[in-house]
């Protein structure tokens, strides 16, 4: 089972909301991730996770902010956040025995600021 | 510099024929991973084929292959028998070993179009 769940499937938010977005594996993986992708792009890192400790904290603005309750569950916390904002929001996981792990990603959050 | 080079934005192949996709990639790592993932419009990047820097025969997985030249740093990705399904993007994409840091580097993407 190479499973990866993220809900919502699409969200549609103003610019004062804060709303959460939510993904979780099964797969006994240690470490997850958020990606966030732009038309005819390719994904771009966001955060890491490994062993519920944020690795890697890519320069991104603190309106988002993300959450590793357990090994299997990644939230990212969205908050006033701008239209330039909205794009594919992926995660991915993988098991991090080493670096060059295969990385599994779900279904994606299609996410729309106004 | 670019470190995954796909230099096809589209790419058309009739149904039932085969189609290769070029990537190119660039590291000084000894230990890497290489893969190939497809995107449909619906958005979720499927894994396709996984291609270890020590690995000596290249990878298969049921139609799709992986032509791996270790010493042209390419590693091109074959579909055989083209189906109208496997129209979406397709990203060659690296992990690096030593100074990877979990970080994936992908290429800009080719989108197949599978003709009918």
């Amino acid at each position: 089972d190479t499973e990866v769940t993220q809900t919502p499937k699409h969200l549609v938010m103003g610019m004062t909301n804060k709303k959460s977005l939510k993904c979780e594996q099964h797969m006994g993986h240690r470490a997850m991730y958020w990606y966030k992708q732009k038309a005819k792009k390719p994904p771009e890192l966001m955060f890491v996770y490994s062993y519920e400790k944020l690795s890697i904290n890519e320069s991104v603005p603190s309106r988002f902010s993300p959450e590793c309750p357990n090994s299997s569950l990644l939230n990212l916390h969205l908050h006033a956040l701008q239209p330039e904002d909205s794009a594919l929001y992926l995660c991915a996981s993988s098991q991090a025995s080493r670096s060059t792990d295969t990385q599994y990603f779900g279904p994606g959050t299609r996410l729309t600021v106004l | 510099a670019q470190k995954i080079t796909q230099t096809q934005p589209g790419m058309f192949v009739q149904e039932k024929e085969a189609v290769t996709l070029d990537c190119t990639y660039d590291t000084s790592d000894q230990s890497y991973g290489l893969f190939w993932y497809k995107q449909p419009s619906s958005g979720e990047m499927i894994f396709l084929i996984y291609q270890g820097s020590y690995d000596e025969q290249n990878a298969t997985e049921g139609r799709y292959s992986l032509n791996f030249q270790k010493a042209r740093k390419s590693a091109n990705l074959v579909i055989s028998a083209s189906q109208l399904g496997d129209s979406a993007m397709y990203f060659c994409a690296m992990r690096e070993g030593r100074d990877g840091g979990f970080k994936t580097i992908f290429g800009a993407g080719t989108r197949l179009f599978v003709k009918a």
